[in-house]
């Protein structure tokens, strides 16, 4: 299995402002997951992101507002771009070197006031 | 496209007892993949159970089974002998297609169960 951690584990943000997720996986893997929680809800398939392409994204999401960046295959980010409280939630990166394997970081707990 | 009914927003068992979380799905490929996961109050995801569509025997973990009928496009979680730290949230969810090069896309969730286990 992957072990997946991610920085920061929390964080207070303005409105208006950007703040970007690492995502860090300890193994090389295809593909990359983001989703996002919103309080009290499912999760949702943000966009995956493969090694060496752009990033796919869900109905919904869009580039400019979730950019992603997949540099290597251990490693991506996700920035939430210009927030609103509307983006507070708890956005997750998942990874698997195969079709069974889903596994997910911690999470980053992301409060906007 | 791809869709995952829970269909028990929240259970209450008592401990020691078998539990039954139900899923059902919806989809037109014919090659995908079913996963189980515990959601605790700390909000790590914490995969429990896989099962590929292809896979003719139900997948086991320790505790955990999976009752897959696929015709029936259910995949239901059981958890025997439940145990005080199984209280959590449940999910149920699936892969929405499958590479043939052996990768899975990302998954879709269910909304949840939120099983609590009385002493």
């Amino acid at each position: 299995s992957a072990v997946i951690s991610q920085k920061p584990s929390r964080d207070i943000c303005q409105r208006g402002t950007s703040l970007t997720i690492q995502c860090q996986v300890d193994s090389q893997v295809t593909m990359m997951f983001w989703y996002r929680q919103q309080p009290g809800q499912s999760l949702t398939l943000i966009a995956t992101a493969n090694q060496g392409s752009e990033a796919t994204y869900e109905s919904g999401f869009v580039i400019d507002k979730f950019p992603i960046s997949r540099p290597n295959l251990t490693f991506s980010t996700l920035t939430v771009s210009n927030m609103s409280p509307e983006d507070s939630s708890i956005y997750l990166c998942s990874a698997g070197a195969g079709a069974y394997e889903q596994y997910f970081g911690p999470g980053t707990r992301l409060t906007v006031t | 496209a791809q869709k995952i009914t829970q269909t028990q927003p929240g259970m209450f068992v008592q401990e020691k007892e078998a539990v039954t979380l139900d899923c059902t799905y919806d989809t037109s490929d014919q090659s995908y993949g079913l996963f189980w996961y515990k959601q605790p109050s700390s909000g790590e995801m914490i995969f429990l159970i896989y099962q590929g569509s292809y896979d003719e025997q139900n997948a086991t973990e320790g505790r955990y089974s999976l009752n897959f009928q696929k015709a029936r496009k259910s995949a239901n979680l059981v958890i025997s002998a439940s145990q005080l730290g199984d209280s959590a949230m449940y999910f149920c969810a699936m892969s929405q297609f499958m590479y043939s090069g052996g990768g899975a896309d990302g998954l879709t969730f269910g909304k949840g169960t939120h099983l609590i286990i009385q002493p």
